[in-house]
């Protein structure tokens, strides 16, 4: 399976700052690659799509890139609701798998 | 408005059968491209993908857990029912429904969640 290794595991940030998380498949998967913004007892929420499409509904301060094995989610200016846990998420051929999590804290 | 809820046990005992109800509302799963999937996340850590129904009956399971999994729909319920053979306390997590749009072309993300329900695994 492909593996997907997102860094960092945590960060300390500020409101206001910019954030980049990145996420690193174990084999090329295109752009084959979304991202969730999940908050403590809640569902993951989609934002990210495509590898750098924005889900309907999404505030635009969210942006993704990359292609192959290498991809980033970006904020752009943190707000507050912004802290959360944000996971990568990649399908190939039904061997769908996420990342392990990368907690957003407030500095 | 797309909602989506999972219903089933909380506590199930080791080797016993687990059987969890998706209910959904918004959406036909007979609707061409159309899915459901399930997936579980343990207390603390990251979440794993475990299978996926479309509208046509097509049926898509992950490779590490297959032989214990079995995924149906109803279409006139409006629900998707998902069973999981043989638990073992390392299955206790919150299993999520959720559906994943015929907008994805071939590809599967999940663009709305139900909120998930905890089951614990234990004798």
């Amino acid at each position: 399976a492909i593996q997907l290794t997102q860094s960092p595991s945590s960060l300390s940030a500020s409101v206001g700052d910019r954030v980049t998380i990145t996420c690193r498949a174990s084999q090329g998967i295109s752009s084959a690659l979304a991202w969730y913004q999940q908050k403590p007892g809640k569902a993951p929420k989609l934002l990210i799509y495509d590898a750098s499409s924005l889900e309907s509904g999404v505030p635009s301060r969210f942006s993704g890139s990359g292609s192959g094995t290498d991809f980033t989610l970006t904020i752009s200016s943190l707000q507050p609701e912004d802290f959360a846990t944000y996971y990568c998420q990649q399908f190939n051929s039904y061997r769908i798998t996420f990342g392990q999590g990368t907690r957003l804290e407030i500095k | 408005q797309i909602t989506l809820k999972e219903s089933g046990p909380t506590l199930v005992k080791p080797t016993q059968t687990l059987t969890l109800t998706c209910t959904f509302s918004g959406f036909s799963l007979s609707t061409s491209g159309v899915g459901v999937g399930w997936i579980r996340q343990p207390p603390g850590k990251a979440l794993e993908w475990l299978a996926l129904i479309y509208w046509d009956d097509d049926k898509r399971y992950s490779p590490s857990l297959k032989s214990r999994l079995t995924i149906t729909k109803d279409t006139s319920k409006n629900q998707v029912v998902l069973t999981m053979t043989n638990m073992d306390p390392v299955d206790t997590a919150t299993y999520y429904c959720a559906h994943r749009s015929r907008w994805f072309g071939e590809l599967v993300y999940f663009d709305y969640w139900g909120q998930g329900t905890l089951v614990t695994v234990s004798s």
